[in-house]
């Protein structure tokens, strides 16, 4: 079975854009998780999907978004992009009422 | 909100030796502890998780021990080989959710493990 696939793997943007990251979970898996991971933070929680609906959200601002389609695949979008967001992104997947979750290999976001 | 203390940063041992890391976590309603290995380039890897109803998990060579009391958990590694070389984190569940869906984990700051050969 295919593990949780993440696009792009690396992306380099400029302060001021917006940046649309994608994540496909594992078949079979409904919840998608996102997570920042910076060197001075840590892992940190940013948001949960189920069924298209966010059911759990971390301490980020709302230029932070996200969503999740019909087909469990999910997006998070951050706008007016600063320095302080260059980080790994890492998508984590989970079966229904399994808290097990599951991570991709991150999107390496650089912020010039 | 809930807050995982992790220790040590590193930690580095003789191939062939144990080693042990140990957390702590804040919220009492938290009730599942996952430990992940992250190897450079890659993802976090689940290695063992263990729910608050047990005490104790082993795998192979990986255990984990939970003290609910205590509130701190730890990972400990028997007969350490060189693809154990990693950083380590564990983490706690911050939220119970009824028909579905996951959790919100909060991580440890990470354990760089080092084997020397």
């Amino acid at each position: 079975k295919a593990g949780v696939t993440q696009t792009p793997r690396y992306l380099i943007k400029t302060r001021g854009q917006q940046v649309t990251l994608s994540c496909s979970p594992i078949s079979g898996h409904r919840s998608v998780s996102w997570y920042q991971q910076t060197p001075g933070q840590g892992l940190q929680f940013l948001f949960e999907y189920f069924s298209e609906t966010q059911r759990n959200k971390g301490n980020f601002p709302g230029r932070f978004s996200g969503r999740q389609f019909s087909n469990s695949r999910s997006e998070m979008n951050v706008s007016t992009l600063e320095l302080g967001d260059s980080a790994l992104y890492l998508c984590a997947s989970s079966l229904p009422s399994e808290k097990t979750q599951y991570f991709g290999p991150g999107t390496r976001l650089t912020v010039l | 909100g809930e807050n995982v203390e992790q220790h040590p940063s590193t930690l580095s041992v003789q191939e062939g030796d144990s080693a042990v890391i140990k957390c702590t976590y804040s919220d009492s309603a938290s009730n599942y502890f996952p430990w992940y290995k992250q190897e450079l380039g890659k993802g976090p890897q689940l290695i063992i998780d263990i729910r608050s109803n047990v005490g104790e998990k082993k795998d192979q060579r990986i255990a984990v021990t939970l003290n609910k009391t205590a509130k701190h958990f730890s990972l400990h590694i028997t007969e350490t080989q060189p693809e154990d070389s990693a950083v380590y984190f564990c983490a706690a569940s911050i939220r119970k959710y009824s028909g579905g869906g996951a959790d919100g984990l909060t991580f440890g700051k990470g354990t760089h493990l080092i084997i020397q050969p």
